[in-house]
């Protein structure tokens, strides 16, 4: 059953800390892409890798979020510190390779900063 | 700019009150749409992508349809159990999903 497997599933943290969130693809998917959700925004793009590579992060906080993908089963989301505002549910999904694909989620990370 | 706007916001049926949902969208080079329902609590789940304008897709209650400016979800005779939210994406050149505000589906029985 090929899915996208997230973790950890939700997370509480105090603002100024460092969070990691990371992500196991559906094997052969050569797209990521991570989301953030809320109320107020919907689904918003913080970032997408092609073959590893980042294509777009311009959703992204440069100066506390980082994302990175340090070999094909796994995506790695940071922030560095943490404030409230970056209270969301974070997603992760993957494609295939080809030029148009629909992407799978998984179930996404609950982050909580207090 | 690449935009996508799903109306309306919220739509309430009686079970078996067929409906449509829209997605309105303005992007460059539209490489693909894809629709997709979300439950509480968890994440998007696919349900149809379309790639050029008169192309339809159906799945059971659902049938969605697209044109060069706008897609639609018909839902035809729905159930509880379709309640959910509904997304719109759309992938432009290059490769991003850009997402729609979603249109929440309550049915009720």
């Amino acid at each position: 059953d090929a899915r996208v497997t997230q973790t950890p599933r939700h997370k509480v943290t105090e603002m100024g800390q460092e969070v990691t969130m990371r992500c196991q693809p559906i094997l052969g998917h050569n797209t990521v892409f991570w989301y953030r959700q809320t109320m107020m925004q919907g689904l918003e793009l913080l970032a997408y890798f092609r073959n590893r590579a980042p294509l777009d992060d311009s959703g992204m906080p440069k100066d506390r979020f980082s994302a990175e993908m340090p070999d094909a089963t796994l995506a790695t989301l940071k922030i560095q510190p943490s404030e409230p505002r970056d209270s969301a549910v974070y997603f992760c999904a993957s494609g295939g390779p080809a030029q148009a694909t629909e992407a799978f989620f998984g179930q996404g990370t609950r982050l909580t900063v207090v | 700019e690449d935009q996508v706007t799903q109306s309306p916001e919220a739509l309430r049926l009686q079970e078996g009150e067929s409906s449509s949902l829209n997605c309105s969208y303005t992007v460059s080079g539209l490489r693909g749409l894809f629709w997709y329902r979300q439950d509480p609590g968890k994440g998007p789940e696919f349900l149809f992508t379309l790639y050029s304008a008169g192309e339809e897709k159906e799945k059971e209650r659902l049938k969605a349809t697209l044109t060069k400016k706008e897609s639609f979800l018909h839902i035809t005779a729905p159930k509880p159990e379709d309640s959910a939210t509904y997304l719109c994406a759309v992938q432009p050149q290059g490769g991003k999903l850009i997402f729609g505000q979603g249109t929440e589906l309550s049915v009720k029985p």
